[in-house]
């Protein structure tokens, strides 16, 4: 069946520092890739998706693409803040899937 | 535009009680998934509603259920609640489900923390 594998940290940086969160996935079609995240205290966030392979799914500065040879979607951003702390999840679905698939989050903690 | 709204917040119930919970989803969303969230397991998938029809369901117990009404709102509903049933409970709306992917983007409520004692 469908599964997705992160990073699951936790993650400590210092604001201004680089992020990188590892996603690597099992799945049957095509599926379509997510990134959600949750700030302490509320549901999930959409943070960013892409739809089929080498799409780059971009949004507040977090980055990911789609890479289909390697089956990975790794998040990114070039300078985090402490407002970015919160636990990021990765996620496969679309398409036939009904279904979100997640991996086990990752928690990130920036300090100043 | 309104989110998707769950109620209650928070609860705590004790072992053999039922419980349900509501979720209201952004207007004009058709599609409700319910999924559970535990430190140990992450988050897995219930079930979900479409047009007042469950369309699937997730690996879980027979009293774990749900409903949908006509005007999309959502319940899920635990009965003789065990204490591995403590958890986040959380709702999710899209436009539709199936083959479409920009209209089974799924948007998720704050959740309901239901703690069994």
């Amino acid at each position: 069946g469908d599964s997705v594998t992160q990073m699951e940290g936790p993650v400590t940086l210092s604001e201004e520092a680089f992020l990188t969160i590892n996603c690597t996935y099992t799945a049957t079609g095509y599926p379509s890739l997510f990134w959600y995240v949750q700030y302490p205290g509320e549901g999930l966030q959409l943070l960013l998706k892409a739809t089929k392979a080498d799409d780059k799914g971009s949004n507040k500065g977090f980055e990911a693409t789609y890479r289909k040879e390697t089956t990975s979607f790794h998040l990114e951003k070039g300078s985090v803040q402490v407002s970015d702390s919160a636990v990021y999840f990765c996620a496969l679905g679309g398409g036939s899937n009904y279904k979100l698939t997640f991996g086990k989050g990752t928690l990130l903690t920036v300090n100043p | 535009k309104a989110g998707v709204t769950q109620t209650p917040r928070y609860l705590i119930k004790t072992r053999g009680q039922q419980v349900t919970l509501s979720c209201s989803p952004i207007s004009g969303h058709r599609s409700v998934s319910w999924y559970q969230q535990t430190p140990g397991q992450g988050l897995q998938f219930l079930f979900e509603y479409f047009s007042e029809t469950q369309r699937n369901k997730g690996n879980f117990p027979g009293r774990f259920s749900g409903r949908q009404f006509s005007n999309s709102r959502s319940e899920m509903n635990v009965s003789t609640l065990e204490l591995g049933d403590s958890a986040l409970y959380l709702c999710a709306s899209s436009l539709a489900s199936g083959l479409v992917v920009a209209k089974n983007i799924q948007y998720f409520g704050a959740g309901t923390r239901l703690s069994v004692l």
